[in-house]
C-alpha cells in the first residue's frame, strides 16, 4: 500500500550523477517525501527528505515539482559505494497523527565502473 | 552509525522455540518501530510504539508481541516459530510518534534463521 512509484533497476556510470525518479500523484499538501537506501542486508539508511522545497544535504539533492505529485533524488557523483535499493515513500496516516513508514520494492540503482 | 543497537545479530532456532530481539533506540528516541525482511516479501512494518504505548500495527502475526519498556528499549517476542519466520527483523526509532518533518533511523538488523 505504497502510495509510491518508482522504477525498478537503474544504471549510472561511476562519477556521474544518478538521477532517481519518484511518483507521488495522490500526496497530500502536508506529507513529505521521503528517501532511504538499504545496501544488501544492511539497515536502511535516511537520505534526505522534503515537503515542498528543493533539499540539499551531504549524501543528496531532492527536487520536487511544484506541483508535488513527482521528485528526484539526485547523487551529484556517484560512487560504487552507492549500489544500492533507493526507496522513495510517503509516510502513510495509520490513526490519528500517527504515521508509519512503508516500503515498496524501490529502485535498484547500479553504479557501474 | 545509526545509533540505534540491535541484539543479537544471528540467532539460530528450530521450529516451535520461542525467541527475543532486542532493541535499544537512538538516546532521546521516544518511538520504536519493528520491521521484518524475508528474501520474498521486502520491507514489512509490525508494530510501532511510543513512549511505552502500542501506536500502530502492521503485519504483525498473532504469534508475535512487542512491548517497549520505561527505559524506551525494546523487544520483539517470535513464538512457535516456523521456517517461515526466517528473515531479517529491523529496530528502527525516531523522536517523537508523530514524526512527519522527523526522520526515522534503522538499526543493522537481526538475522534470524529457523531450522
Amino acid at each position: 500500500d505504497a502510495k509510491t512509484t518508482q522504477p525498478p533497476s537503474m544504471d549510472c556510470a561511476e562519477g556521474r550523477a544518478a538521477n532517481l525518479p519518484c511518483n507521488h500523484s495522490t500526496i497530500s499538501g502536508n506529507e513529505y517525501v521521503y528517501w532511504y537506501r538499504q545496501i544488501h542486508s544492511q539497515g536502511p539508511q535516511y537520505i534526505i527528505h522534503g515537503l515542498k522545497n528543493n533539499e540539499t544535504n551531504e549524501m543528496a539533492s531532492l527536487i520536487i515539482t511544484e506541483d508535488r505529485k513527482s521528485s528526484t533524488l539526485i547523487l551529484p557523483h556517484a560512487t560504487l559505494r552507492d549500489t544500492a535499493v533507493y526507496y522513495c515513500i510517503v509516510p502513510l496516516n495509520s490513526g490519528g497523527s500517527n504515521y508509519k513508514l512503508t516500503f515498496g520494492k524501490g529502485t535498484l540503482l547500479t553504479v557501474n565502473p | 552509525d545509526s545509533g540505534v543497537t540491535q541484539t543479537p545479530k544471528h540467532l539460530i532456532t528450530a521450529t516451535g522455540q520461542r525467541v527475543t530481539l532486542r532493541c535499544s533506540p537512538r538516546s532521546g528516541d521516544l518511538s520504536v518501530y519493528w520491521y521484518q525482511q524475508s528474501l520474498d516479501q521486502g520491507l514489512q512494518f509490525l508494530i510501532q510504539y511510543y513512549n511505552g504505548e502500542e501506536r500502530a500495527k502492521g503485519n504483525i502475526l498473532e504469534r508475535f508481541s512487542a512491548q517497549q519498556f520505561p527505559d524506551l528499549h525494546s523487544e520483539l517476542n517470535l513464538s512457535s516459530l516456523e521456517l517461515g519466520d526466517s528473515a531479517l527483523y529491523f529496530c528502527a526509532s525516531s523522536v517523537t510518534a508523530p514524526w512527519e518533518g522527523n526522520t526515522i533511523y534503522f538499526g543493522e538488523g537481526s538475522w534470524l534463521t529457523v531450522v
